[in-house]
């Protein structure tokens, strides 16, 4: 089974800043990555999917990039909505199976 | 505007079973694959489930696979998970989801329900 390790655990930054979340996997996945964006007491929300296409909606700040085992999320200027937590989250052929890292806390310094 | 609410949540003990439902509106329901994921207390989430577009494939994660079966009655345009022989580590929050794509599986996620709270407890 392959694995998503985050880094780092918990990001601290305030607004306007430039923020970079990291996700590496234990194998190579290509460019099968996604990420999420969770805030407290609601459901995630698909922010990026195969590496680096914003899902529909998506602010042009939030890019992703990487492929292999090494990927990233970066938030350009980071605003006050964007605080909460993120997920990268992978796709595998054999065994069909979905996982996901666990998970950066995105917190207001 | 896409819309799924869960329901079917609670408390139950080891051992008993639970049906979660997922209704859906907002989209032509038959055309999208659908997924089932658990969110433990710890914020850890984990895939569940997946049912095919068509019905015609199901996937499982190993925790669950011979316990949970996912089904879709499309003219209701809603989701199923029947959870059998419950244990105390399947206390999560279970989501729906949809897939991003129509007439295939892209194994993303773009539209969730809100949760519902499934707790195994004696």
């Amino acid at each position: 089974e392959i694995v998503l390790t985050q880094s780092p655990g918990t990001l601290s930054l305030s607004p306007g800043e430039r923020a970079t979340l990291s996700c590496r996997a234990s194998l190579s996945i290509g460019s099968y990555l996604a990420w999420y964006q969770q805030k407290p007491g609601q459901a995630p929300r698909l922010l990026i999917s195969d590496a680096s296409n914003r899902a529909t909606g998506i602010p042009a700040r939030f890019s992703g990039s990487g492929s292999g085992t090494d990927f990233s999320l970066t938030i350009s200027s980071l605003e006050p909505e964007d605080f909460g937590f993120y997920y990268c989250q992978q796709r595998s052929n054999w065994p069909p199976s979905i996982t996901f890292g666990q998970g950066t806390r995105l917190e207001i310094k | 505007q896409v819309h799924l609410v869960e329901s079917g949540g609670g408390v139950v003990q080891p051992g008993r079973s639970l049906r979660l439902s997922c209704a859906t509106s907002g989209f032509t329901f038959s055309n999208y694959g659908m997924y089932w994921v658990r969110q433990f207390p710890g914020k850890g989430l984990e895939w569940v489930a997946l049912l095919w577009f068509d019905g015609s494939k199901t996937y499982y994660a190993d925790s669950v696979r011979g316990r949970f079966t996912i089904s879709r009655d499309n003219s209701k345009s809603t989701l199923y998970l029947q959870m059998n022989s419950l244990r105390a580590e399947d206390t999560a929050v279970y989501f729906c989801a949809r897939d991003l794509e129509a007439y295939r599986s892209s194994w993303y996620l773009d539209s969730w329900g809100q949760g519902t709270l499934v707790t195994i407890s004696s």
